[in-house]
């Protein structure tokens, strides 16, 4: 069995400043974890994946996450939000990478200050 | 090339009427995925469809519920006589034949409102 959650349904940031969404995980075995985006009238558009390999995983527009199994978390960071950034974010885990078998988080929606 | 097209984006009903959502998939792709979005939860996956095939509906509620994919034009999920819980945001998603995450492309989905 496999769960997420996304600890903070909405985040907001000044623009320049740092982003931090948390998101954790419950897995049986070592899953495959990713951030989903959608920003909005736009369709949800990978971010970043991890499948086992470097625990800190790089993603587009700067955004990355670290793989903690210890804490089993999957925290998505930005060093500098810029206003484009606002959206909605979604964890996901799975453990065999079928699209049948996505577990989705509840969401992020992230706001970005001038 | 246009991404995957849902339509329409937002939809209103009243309890008892029927609901039908479309999706287009992007160009080349053979494969549809419907998930739902209840208020306050995650995506769920509902149906996997092949055209003119329901490969996986292990996730569609019993009853009401119905999809299809046919030989041309759009997938549609159809709900009859729709309820309150209904109201939900409804996406869809293709890919080209492979069934794994990192050949998926959403769309922007449907949101559903029950009267």
């Amino acid at each position: 069995a496999q769960s997420v959650t996304q600890l903070d349904s909405h985040v907001s940031v000044s623009e320049g400043t740092p982003v931090l969404l948390r998101c954790n995980y419950s897995s049986s075995y070592s899953p495959s974890l990713f951030w989903y985006v959608q920003h909005p009238n736009k369709g949800l558009q990978l971010l970043l994946k991890y499948t086992s390999a470097a625990t800190l995983v790089k993603g587009i527009n700067g955004f990355e996450a670290e793989f903690k199994k210890s804490e089993t978390s999957f925290h998505l960071t930005k060093p500098s939000a810029h206003m484009s950034d606002a959206a909605e974010y979604f964890c996901v885990v799975t453990l065999s990478g079928s699209a049948r078998q996505l577990t989705f988080g509840s969401g992020t929606q992230l706001t970005v200050l001038p | 090339n246009a991404g995957v097209m849902q339509n329409p984006r937002h939809l209103v009903r009243r309890r008892g009427q029927e609901a039908r959502l479309r999706c287009s998939p992007m160009k080349g792709h053979s494969h549809v995925y419907w998930y739902r979005q209840l208020p306050e939860e995650g995506l769920k996956f509902m149906v996997y469809l092949q055209k003119e095939n329901i490969i996986d509906e292990s996730g569609m509620p019993k009853e009401r519920f119905s999809a299809e994919f046919p030989k041309e034009g759009p997938s549609i999920l159809r709900i009859q006589q729709v309820v309150r819980g209904d109201s939900a945001a409804y996406f869809c998603a293709s890919s080209p034949g492979q069934e794994i995450y990192e050949k998926l492309f959403f769309g922007s989905g449907t949101q559903l409102s029950v009267l």
